[in-house]
């Protein structure tokens, strides 16, 4: 079955540090990956999806993801962290049946 | 400003109650979903409906009852809840499905659900 693992729980960058957080998939064929964030007591927001193409992905906010089959993974990037980016950020994968599977999130703490 | 809205924000109810939550978009999206999600969790899939239809069921118990008056509404029918389904809801919409085509989800804010 398809699943996503995000290996971290909680990551703690200073305000202006780059940031990487981690994404691995398990799927057969070429995926549909999504990155969302989730402000507390907010929805989820899209921040940037692959399906074909070109495996770097520019997103809002300044986000990037790159997607690597080699690695199976997809891991979201920005340069330069905002407190305003503090969040729980979930990385999504489409299953055979069409269904979105997410992570278990990654918790991202700013500090200032 | 979220474009799939849902209300209420917050609701408390017991567990004799009857209550129900809405959701509404206005993007000519044909799949909507309802997702429920725990402190610290993921959101968990409950109900999807595509073309009004109710085309998934992820083995949600009966107390959860949802309907899709039209293609812009979804509602969420609740009625003899426990403490344990005490979660946010959240409603999403999608042009198609997510695989096909890579269509996005769209969430709302959720409606906090507590169960007295």
């Amino acid at each position: 079955a398809q699943s996503v693992t995000q290996p971290d729980i909680h990551i703690t960058v200073s305000e202006g540090a780059s940031l990487e957080l981690r994404c691995n998939y398990s799927y057969g064929a070429t995926p549909y990956l999504f990155w969302y964030v989730q402000s507390p007591g907010q929805g989820l927001q899209l921040l940037l999806k692959y399906f074909s193409g070109d495996t770097l992905v520019q997103g809002i906010k300044g986000f990037e993801a790159e997607f690597k089959r080699s690695q199976s993974s997809f891991n979201l990037r920005k340069p330069s962290v905002h407190w305003s980016d503090a969040a729980e950020y979930f990385c999504a994968v489409v299953d055979s049946s069409y269904k979105l599977i997410f992570g278990s999130g990654t918790r991202l703490l700013v500090r200032p | 400003d979220t474009e799939v809205t849902q209300t209420p924000k917050h609701l408390v109810m017991g567990m004799t109650n009857k209550k129900s939550l809405k959701c509404e978009q206005h993007m000519g999206h044909r799949a909507m979903y309802w997702y429920k999600q725990k402190a610290k969790k993921p959101p968990e899939l409950m109900f999807v409906y595509s073309y009004e239809k109710l085309s998934i069921n992820e083995s949600v118990p009966s107390r959860f009852s949802p309907e899709c008056p039209n293609s812009s509404l979804l509602n969420l029918h609740l009625h003899a809840l426990q403490p344990e389904d005490s979660a946010l809801y959240l409603c999403a919409s999608s042009q198609g499905w997510p695989g096909r085509g890579g269509s996005p989800l769209h969430f709302g804010n959720g409606t906090r659900l507590t169960v007295t």
